[in-house]
């Protein structure tokens, strides 16, 4: 069974440009995670996405959005790119919401210049 | 959800047993205590969770205390792939409103030759 998936694998951008990141869940997983990792920073929680609504966000400004499409799959945007919003970006997916199990991708590289 | 605390780093030798401890005092009744790694600059890997009982799968074995305050992560036979990050993260058995994992720092462990 595939596991999540998540594209590209690395991402370089120029500060003020916009990023989008992709991930794809684990059949069957209707939940979709989104965190990222700063160098030398633990993993922080960015969204929560299920059955195609928002259910929660992390502290992080609205710059940061995304959305889940019909097949579960998702997109993370970063508008207005800073320097410091480089990092791993990590998605994971859970079946049936917050109380099951989550999974997660290889994660998105993203550098900004 | 209950705060946990790791040591920040551990040795172990080579295809010895791995044990990882986990203080989780101010866990509640109804929450889980989950184990997570993550190999350098990959994404994390679930590896066990369990709420009363010892749990045991073919990566680990998780060790509750009877009053739930603390946990062991044991890996019977450490090898050098092993050598990753360990999280402890406790969550409620019903995810909350949240929905997210909250990471600590985790405790770094070195397997060598």
């Amino acid at each position: 069974e595939a596991g999540v998936t998540q594209s590209p694998t690395h991402l370089i951008k120029t500060r003020g440009q916009q990023a989008t990141l992709r991930c794809s869940p684990i059949s069957g997983h209707t939940s979709v995670y989104w965190y990222q990792q700063a160098l030398g920073l633990g993993l922080q929680f960015l969204l929560w996405y299920d059955e195609g609504e928002e259910r929660n966000r992390g502290n992080f400004p609205p710059r940061f959005s995304g959305r889940q499409f019909p097949n579960y799959s998702s997109e993370l945007n970063v508008n207005a790119l800073e320097l410091e919003d480089s990092a791993l970006y990590l998605c994971a997916s859970s079946s049936q919401g917050a109380q099951e199990t989550q999974y997660f991708g290889p994660g998105t590289r993203l550098l900004v210049l | 959800d209950a705060k946990t605390t790791q040591p920040p780093s551990m040795d172990c030798a080579e295809g010895r047993a791995a044990n990882l401890p986990c203080n989780h005092s101010t866990i509640s009744g109804n929450e889980y205590v989950y184990w997570y790694r993550q190999i350098h600059s990959q994404g994390p890997q679930y590896i066990i969770h369990g709420l009363k009982n010892n749990e045991t799968n073919e990566m680990a074995s998780l060790i509750i205390t009877e009053d739930r305050k603390s946990s062991t992560l044991i890996l019977p036979h450490a090898t050098l792939r092993d050598t990753a990050v360990y999280y402890c993260i406790v969550r409620s058995i019903w995810g909350g409103s949240q929905g997210n994992l909250i990471f600590g720092k985790g405790t770094k462990l070195s397997v060598k030759p």
